[in-house]
């Protein structure tokens, strides 16, 4: 079925640590891959994507790996920050109409 | 450039009510895309509107409905309200793939 997931539901680091989080996906014919930051109370924000031609994306502070063989994407954040702490989503594209299907998220909890 | 708007921010209504939530894409796109998202979960794909179509739609009743206008802004309707229904209704738009959201709306059903 669908299903995006993700390993670890609570991740708690250290200011300054750089922190991972994890999500395996499960179609194997998704093209297009997207990490939002959602904060309480507030909708989703867009971090990065990726497609699925690619293993490695990076942005500021931020990197998506692609792993296709064992359908696994990661989230890389470097000196994490307190203002990092939200739910993080990876979400899949489903086929050429942009429909995404999202996991159930990982909360980042970043202490001073 | 003000990007994806919703409203309104709150609602509460009861079962069986219907309710009406509203979605204006960010400057520049034509796509509209509705989700829910139950407290504690992710968002749930609802259905998408193209060129004042549904293109696409998830596993949701036709209890759910939706329309968009020639300005691309975009309405959801959902009739005869379950006390399930309450979640938060995101509105994402999107030019190409990259969608982005909007705040949402809170529904509460009584």
């Amino acid at each position: 079925g669908e299903s995006v997931g993700l390993h670890l539901p609570t991740l708690s680091v250290q200011e300054g640590d750089n922190s991972i989080i994890n999500c395996a996906y499960s179609n194997s014919a998704s093209d297009y891959f997207i990490w939002y930051k959602q904060e309480s109370g507030k909708g989703p924000q867009f971090i990065i994507d990726i497609r699925s031609n690619m293993d490695k994306r990076q942005g500021q502070r931020v990197t998506v790996l692609l792993n296709k063989t064992v359908k696994h994407l990661s989230l890389q954040i470097a000196a994490t920050q307190p203002g990092d702490s939200a739910v993080y989503f990876c979400a899949e594209n489903m086929g050429g109409f942009q429909k995404l299907v999202f996991g159930t998220g990982t909360r980042l909890l970043v202490s001073p | 450039d003000a990007g994806v708007t919703q409203s309104p921010t709150h609602l509460i209504k009861t079962r069986g009510q219907q309710v009406t939530l509203r979605c204006s894409p960010k400057s520049g796109h034509d796509t509209v895309s509705w989700y829910q998202q139950a407290l504690g979960q992710g968002p749930q794909f609802i259905f998408q509107y193209y060129e004042e179509e549904e293109r696409q739609r998830g596993n949701f009743p036709d209890r759910f409905s939706g329309h968009q206008f020639p300005n691309y802004s975009s309405e959801l309707n959902v009739n005869a309200l379950l006390l399930g229904d309450s979640a938060l209704y995101l509105c994402a738009s999107s030019l190409e793939e990259t969608q982005y959201f909007g705040p949402g709306t809170r529904l509460l059903v009584l």
